[in-house]
């Protein structure tokens, strides 16, 4: 069973409307949690970073949160663009260990 | 923008044939990571090193080997390619201190 479940699996939205994807992990103890875009047949690219004792972080319209009690994390998108149809991958890294665990992602495909 | 390398970006081969995808990362990291993420699935572990001449197997059991000569390289090699290595491969690079990981553009290989 996959530790880290990503919400919902696909996702369409018109350009200009918010969305929030949702990434639930089960990981423990819990070191980091990453939010990466990933374009399809790219590699793919740091949006965001937390720890433990980060409840919220930015990166432009790109608004990611973390409950370490309830092992939930969102990723926020504002007034979205074409350019983020994407896939979105939440990644959590356990406490002293090399290993990241990679949710599914959620595809988001964003229309004019 | 990640200064992590990988060639060929496409490399369609034979069954039977050697080949071997190129990774180099100009950051100084000492951590290095294969995955391979077929359409549409998450990233598997296949291959990690922790520095020069360390190299250790991930989660995913492949038939891949690596190599890891100097930090800068993880080289990754097929003895004799066959239809079902048909994937993308994807080449990671992080600091010890693991806070971000940056990732190569991916080789997608076809073998037919």
């Amino acid at each position: 069973k996959n530790q880290v479940e990503q919400s919902p699996q696909s996702l369409i939205i018109l350009e200009g409307k918010n969305c929030t994807l949702q990434c639930n992990y089960t990981v423990s103890p819990f070191s980091n949690l990453r939010w990466y875009k990933q374009d399809t047949g790219r590699g793919p690219v740091s949006l965001t970073i937390m720890t433990f004792s980060e409840n919220t972080k930015s990166n432009g319209r790109y608004t990611a949160t973390l409950d370490a009690d309830t092992k939930q994390s969102s990723l926020h998108i504002t007034a979205s663009q074409l350019s983020d149809s994407a896939s979105y991958i939440c990644v959590v890294t356990g406490a002293g260990t090399y290993k990241y665990i990679f949710g599914t992602g959620t595809r988001l495909k964003v229309l004019a | 923008e990640a200064d992590i390398y990988q060639t060929p970006r496409y490399l369609v081969i034979g069954t039977g044939k050697k080949i071997t995808l190129e990774c180099s990362q100009t950051m100084g990291h000492d951590k290095m990571y294969w995955y391979q993420q077929d359409p549409g699935m998450e990233l598997h572990l296949i291959h990690y090193s922790y520095g020069v001449n360390s190299t250790e197997k991930g989660d995913l059991s492949s038939e891949s080997t690596v190599s890891r000569i100097r930090t800068e390289h993880f080289p990754l090699t097929l003895e004799s390619a066959r239809p079902s290595h048909t994937s993308q491969y994807l080449c990671a690079s992080s600091t010890q201190g693991d806070t971000e990981a940056f990732f190569g553009q991916g080789t997608r290989l076809t073998v037919v």
